[in-house]
């Protein structure tokens, strides 16, 4: 089967950056997004990147998009307390549903 | 603006009894409407997806059955639950034409004791 690969856990500082990693399964996929997750509540698409582009910045994220390597990345710029969150990045399967990552959980310390 | 309803935001039945979780959409017409279920380790597992009234797909052979009665109403059942039922359950929604993302909504979170 297809899997979406995430690094389980990040600990990071306020005011550091946070990158979140993800690995895709497959090169034709048009779009890859990020999902943001709060304690008890249901997912919040963060952003969304179309394959032909290499990054897309929106105020403090910034998606990477490396298709060679079929590999994503989010980075958080001045990380906060509410950024505390599991990351899902998802990719679309050849119906159009969408194949989530494992989720990547983000604690961010005074 | 589009918005989606989940409810009842929390449940503890036992084991054995039935189910029914309901979801709605407003402010679009003719979503693609989604099932998926949060086990404790995190990750999302489709249960099921519909592209119209009446249009359900399953993905996963599983003690649990859903229904779309009207165009923005999504509703999971269960005749007999068991105790790997638990879970959180997330209802979603997409657009035909759109990009592909999906919205969800705020989640049941439902023990089986």
């Amino acid at each position: 089967g297809e899997d979406v690969e995430q690094s389980l856990f990040l600990s990071v500082r306020e005011g550091d950056s946070s990158v979140i990693n993800c690995t895709y399964t497959d090169s034709s996929s048009t779009y890859l997004y990020w999902y943001k997750q709060e304690p008890g509540a249901g997912l919040q698409l963060l952003t969304y990147i179309f394959s032909n582009m290499d990054m897309k910045q929106d105020q403090r994220l910034t998606v990477l998009l490396n298709k060679k390597d079929k590999h994503l990345s989010l980075r958080i710029a001045d990380t906060q307390t509410g950024d505390s969150a599991i990351y899902f990045c998802a990719e679309p399967d050849s119906w159009g549903k969408l194949q989530f990552g494992a989720g990547t959980q983000v604690v961010v310390t005074p | 603006s589009q918005t989606i309803h989940q409810w009842p935001a929390t449940l503890v039945q036992p084991v054995g009894s039935p189910l029914s979780l309901e979801c709605t959409v407003e402010g679009t017409s003719n979503p693609n409407l989604y099932w998926y279920r949060q086990a404790a380790g995190r990750g999302l597992q489709l249960l099921f997806y519909s592209v119209g009234i009446g249009q359900i797909s399953s993905e996963v052979p599983q003690n649990l059955s859903a229904s779309r009665p009207q165009d923005r109403q999504f509703i999971l059942s269960s005749k007999k639950l068991l105790l790997s039922d638990s879970g959180f359950y997330l209802c979603a929604w997409s657009e035909v034409s759109g990009v592909g993302e999906q919205y969800f909504g705020p989640g049941t979170r439902l023990t089986v004791t």
